[in-house]
């Protein structure tokens, strides 16, 4: 079984300071990937960032990075220098290797204020 | 570039009525799924296709029925609408199967509610 965790449901911060989301998962497979998805108010959902579990390097995206603890199963999202823009919910996404379901954390609100 | 379309967008259905909300992508993508969107909850499976002809069940599929007769659609219909379906649905695709981690893709959601 996979499951993904998001223990925080709701974060405020302000424009241009740094935040973190934090996500814990669990999964009996070795081979798996782990996303970040954004859903802002309009509802669309957007990739932000992805790691893939056999990769050692944390994964980044411009303002947005991870901080991958494999042993600890933690998959944090760092977002950088706060923008308005930013304000949404963020998902924790699990996929293992050689499933076709990809698990979802209940969700953070992020509010960024001015 | 449509990538994946929902229609509609929004409805409402009386308890005990059914509907079909539809899923189409021009992507070429064998892997097509839907989710349901609840609050507190986050997004989860109903049912998923690797392929045309080939759907299997996520999470949570009681209620619903899908196929997939053609590459580019699936379909996912509600047989008796109950208002514990009140929900939002994304239907996603992908180029090929999830399990070697290909991105999955969105359509912007379907907003329905079960008086």
């Amino acid at each position: 079984a996979q499951t993904v965790t998001q223990s925080q449901p709701e974060m405020s911060v302000q424009e241009a300071e740094t935040v973190t989301l934090s996500c814990t998962y669990d999964t009996s497979e070795s081979n798996y990937y782990l996303f970040w998805y954004k859903q802002p108010p309009s509802r669309q959902m957007i990739l932000v960032i992805r790691q893939e579990a056999y990769k050692q390097q944390n994964a980044t995206e411009n303002r947005f990075s991870v901080n991958f603890q494999k042993a600890a199963k933690s998959f944090s999202l760092k977002i950088s220098d706060s923008q308005l823009g930013d304000t949404a919910m963020y998902f924790c996404a699990l996929t293992q290797g050689g499933s076709e379901k990809l698990v979802f954390g209940k969700g953070m609100k992020l509010t960024v204020n001015p | 570039n449509a990538g994946v379309t929902q229609t509609p967008k929004f409805q409402v259905l009386k308890t005990g009525q059914s509907m079909t909300l539809q899923c189409a992508q021009d992507m070429n993508h064998e892997y097509m799924s839907w989710y349901r969107q609840d609050p507190g909850m986050g997004l989860r499976l109903i049912h998923y296709s690797v392929g045309a002809g080939i759907t299997d069940q996520g999470e949570v599929p009681n209620g619903y029925n899908v196929s997939r007769s053609t590459t580019e659609d699936f379909p996912l219909r509600l047989l008796s609408a109950a208002p514990s379906q009140t929900s939002v649905y994304f239907c996603a695709s992908s180029y090929s199967g999830l399990g070697t981690g290909n991105t999955i893709y969105f359509g912007e959601g379907s907003w329905l509610t079960v008086v």
